[in-house]
Order: C-alpha cells, then sequence, then structure tokens
C-alpha cells in the first residue's frame, strides 16, 4: 500500500491551523497512524487508529478520516511543532508502508 | 519507564556484515512484537523487520530478505538485527520500535538509533 502525504512543506504563523493531508493507495480502514519527528531525534507516535491520541500529546493534536483519506490537524501551532510529519498504515502489513513526510515550519 | 538503546552501527565495507542490538528495558519483550525500521540519510522512514513477542513470527521486508536476519534473547531483553551483504544503499540510520501490542503493526516507542554507513 502506497501512502501519499501533502503538501511536501506547510509554512503555517504561530497560533494558526496547521492541516496535513495523507492518502493511501486503497483502504486501510482506520488502521492509520502519525509520528512526530523533530531535527536529530526518532519519531514519536501521535495518533493511530487515525483518530486516537496516544498518551501524552497536547490537546492541540487531532486525526480524522478512513479509508483512503486521512487528516492530522494541530489546532494552533506552536513553535515546538516544527517537525516531519508520516503517516503509516498497519492494515496490511508486512510491510508497514510510510508516507514520504510533510515537513512543518513557521511562517 | 520504556526505552530502548541501539548500538552496533558503525562504518562497514560492501559485502560485509553487521550485526545491531537493541537493549529494551521498563518491559518484557514476551509482551510486545519488536520492529527494525531504518532512515536513509535525509529520507523518510522504511519498514526493515518484525519479531513475534512469542518469536514464532520473524519476517523482513523484500529489500533485505535473504540479507538481514532479526532475533532476540529474552534473558537480556535484546533484539537483534543480523545484515549480511551489506550494500550502499543499507546505508541509513536504524532505529528499534516497540510494537503497540503484540504484533499491531504501529510503534508507540522509539529508539534514539544507531548509524550504519556502507561504504568502501
Amino acid at each position: 500500500i502506497v501512502m501519499t502525504q501533502s503538501p511536501a512543506t506547510l509554512s503555517v504563523s504561530p497560533g494558526e491551523r496547521a492541516t496535513l493531508s495523507c492518502r493511501a493507495s486503497e483502504s486501510v480502514s482506520r488502521n492509520l497512524a502519525w509520528y512526530q519527528q523533530k531535527p536529530g531525534q526518532a519519531p514519536r507516535l501521535l495518533i493511530y487508529g487515525a483518530s486516537t491520541t496516544a498518551t501524552g500529546i497536547p490537546g492541540r493534536f487531532s486525526g480524522s478520516g478512513s479509508g483512503t483519506e486521512f487528516t492530522l490537524t494541530i489546532s494552533s501551532l506552536q513553535s515546538e511543532d516544527v517537525a516531519v510529519y508520516y503517516c503509516q498504515q498497519y492494515h496490511n502489513w508486512p510491510p508497514a508502508t510510510f508516507g514520504q513526510g510533510t515537513k512543518v515550519e513557521i511562517k | 519507564q520504556v526505552q530502548m538503546v541501539e548500538s552496533g552501527g558503525g562504518v562497514v565495507q560492501p559485502g560485509k556484515s553487521l550485526r545491531l542490538s537493541c537493549v529494551a528495558s521498563g518491559f518484557a519483550l514476551t509482551s510486545h512484537a519488536m520492529h527494525w525500521i531504518r532512515q536513509a540519510p535525509g529520507k523518510g522512514l522504511e519498514w526493515v523487520a518484525v519479531i513475534s513477542s512469542d518469536e514464532i513470527i520473524k519476517m523482513s521486508s523484500d529489500a533485505v530478505k535473504g540479507r538481514f536476519t532479526i532475533s532476540r534473547d529474552t534473558s537480556r531483553n535484546t533484539v537483534y538485527l543480523q545484515m549480511n551483504s551489506l550494500r550502499g544503499e543499507d546505508t541509513a540510520l536504524y532505529f528499534c520500535a516497540r510494537d503497540a501490542n503484540e504484533g499491531t503493526g504501529h510503534f508507540d516507542f522509539w529508539g534514539q538509533g544507531t548509524l550504519v554507513t556502507v561504504s568502501s
């Protein structure tokens, strides 16, 4: 299953909403996770089951979607949210497959 | 708390071998599947291999099948990745990641990674 993320880079002003998209080449139901990777760090699980927030993740992060279309929303962008965000399907694995990532930067 | 620490990376010539280790703490390997995931320099994430919580299932990606082998030692709470016949395209940061359960296919904790460079 091929995962495609858009846009490649997203520039958002502090306090504004950031909306990231992820599309699967076939239905993955709700077996979709989102990860955040800050520079020089390992990825961190944000969302699983398409919309369930992982432990310790701030409430400004939310996920939605099912089937082939998914969205990660950061409701009010903070400076510490600068990172690359990856979606990953686990509906039909192995292999688990990732999108190519969306880089979020501050405008 | 849950933690994984990888080691064993380094610079190796094409065709040679390397064994990576991932020491886990804060949980038992018998309760979670474990994965290796890699990231080539400046690139995205690529799943490499999985070992199930009962050690029965061991699988790897097509890119490494027949060359890489995943294993574990529960007495040491350590997961290994034996990498043989290394190629330039295997150059990457290799992460050890815990499955969120016994085989969900998504990853709730990650180590910091160990860098493998394949170069002559």
